[in-house]
């Protein structure tokens, strides 16, 4: 079945660090992958998307993912974290393009001063 | 309005109680999704309309999940008889048409005592 797997339940980061979220997926062909953030009472918002072309893709807020087919990963990279960046992150695959999303259990992440 | 707006934002009930839970797309959005999201857990797949028509029902957990949008535009979730495993946060999200991005609603927060 298809499945996403975010290894890390949390991860706290000092401001001004980077960052890198892991995500990994199993799928039989290549599939539609995104990623969201949640903050606390709130709905989703779409960092990323990336459904073909540049395996790197970039998005909102500053954020980047690098799609590697080889690992079958996803994941979400950012230079220098702001506190404001302190969230929950989900990983999240399509069948296609406008199909349903299958999402991964989430990263906390916590920013520290 | 602007975005995707679900009410109630809180929804307490007792076991055994009927509830409906409302969302209000963005206006001439196409495609209307619901999503579970249990504590701590990634949001997962409920429903899936495209205008009217209710295209994907395979994540309603059991036969007391109903969810309908006779008009294309406004949905109803509707869950009988509730089970304590039925709290969670219910999101609703809505596209222009298949393949746009998604936009998600805060989400109702069912809690069942």
């Amino acid at each position: 079945a298809q499945s996403v797997t975010q290894p890390d339940i949390h991860i706290t980061v000092s401001e001004g660090a980077s960052l890198e979220l892991r995500c990994n997926y199993s799928y039989g062909a290549t599939p539609y992958l995104f990623w969201y953030v949640q903050s606390p009472g709130q709905g989703l918002q779409l960092l990323l998307k990336y459904f073909s072309g540049d395996t790197l893709v970039q998005g909102i807020k500053g954020f980047e993912a690098e799609f590697k087919r080889s690992q079958s990963s996803f994941n979400l990279r950012k230079p220098s974290v702001h506190w404001s960046d302190a969230a929950e992150y989900f990983c999240a695959v399509a069948y296609n393009q406008g199909g349903k999303l299958i999402f991964g259990q989430g990263t906390e992440l916590s920013v520290k001063p | 309005g602007a975005g995707v707006s679900q009410s109630p934002r809180y929804k307490v009930a007792k076991r055994g109680q009927d509830v409906a839970l409302r969302c209000d797309p963005i206006s001439g959005h196409v495609s209307l999704f619901w999503y579970q999201q249990a504590l701590g857990q990634g949001p997962e797949f409920l429903t899936y309309f495209q205008n009217e028509a209710q295209l994907d029902k395979s994540g309603l957990p059991s036969d007391r999940f109903f969810a309908e949008r006779p008009e294309g535009s406004v949905s109803t979730l509707k869950i009988q008889r509730t089970q304590q495993e039925d709290s969670a946060v219910y999101l609703c999200a809505s596209s222009l048409i298949t393949g746009s991005p998604l936009h998600f609603g805060d989400g109702t927060r069912l809690s069942i005592l």
